[in-house]
């Protein structure tokens, strides 16, 4: 079936401005990660979702970013009022959780940001 | 919180040959999961092998396998007969079992050149 898919896959945008990265997970995954990757690095978590309960946000890492997933399904990451220290790749990720068995990450390929 | 750590930036091999990545980790939990992600230079992640805590036996996946020490907490990945296809990025990643759906925690990679 489908994997992860994440649009844009390239995003240029200039100090400032706000942006909407988005993500649909694979059919019936109930878990939706963000993580950050900054270049040369690895991977910088931001935020989970899981079914419907409240997000955990604790790897935001400012309040200028957010992120929502609508339906149990697609999920949207919003930077506001970008910064250069935000331009990274954004990775996406989605698995199954089921009676507390937790099960791999697929990621999707990501979203280069370049704040100009 | 659990940290990861890949004591090796770089590492290369030549093509047919063996290398062995490393990866050691710190956690207080006995119940746990273990991954091998790879990132080629197209950015998508992918699972390459992944290991239960609980489970003796190494885990293996055709040409990777991994070397599995509790005690130690280590985790290695070996790749047999390398192929130029190997070379990429390889993060090694924990999961605890008894958070549900909780974030993973990655290693900061090992970037692999495989030689011709």
């Amino acid at each position: 079936g489908a994997g992860v898919s994440q649009s844009p896959s390239n995003k240029v945008t200039e100090k400032g401005k706000d942006v909407e990265l988005r993500c649909d997970p694979i059919s019936g995954h109930t878990a939706l990660y963000w993580y950050r990757q900054s270049l040369g690095q690895g991977l910088e978590f931001l935020i989970y979702f899981q079914g419907n309960s409240a997000p955990d946000k604790s790897g935001l890492p400012s309040d200028r970013f957010s992120a929502e997933r609508t339906g149990g399904s697609v999920s949207t990451l919003t930077i506001q009022r970008t910064q250069q220290e935000d331009s990274a790749v954004y990775l996406c990720a989605s698995s199954y959780l089921a009676g507390g068995f937790t099960d791999t990450q697929y990621f999707g390929p990501g979203t280069r940001l370049t704040v100009l | 919180a659990q940290t990861v750590t890949q004591s090796q930036p770089e590492m290369s091999v030549q093509e047919a040959e063996t290398v062995t990545l490393s990866c050691t980790y710190d956690t207080s939990e006995s119940d746990y999961y273990l991954f091998w992600y790879k990132q080629p230079p197209s950015r998508q992640m992918i699972l390459v092998i992944r290991q239960e805590a609980y489970k003796q036996q190494n885990a293996t996946e055709n040409r990777f396998s991994v070397n599995f020490q509790k005690a130690a907490k280590s985790f290695s990945l070996k790749i047999s007969d390398s192929q130029l296809g190997d070379a990429a990025m390889y993060f090694c990643a924990y999961r605890s079992a008894w958070e549900l759906g909780n974030q993973f925690y990655f290693g900061t990679g090992t970037s692999l050149t495989v030689i011709p």
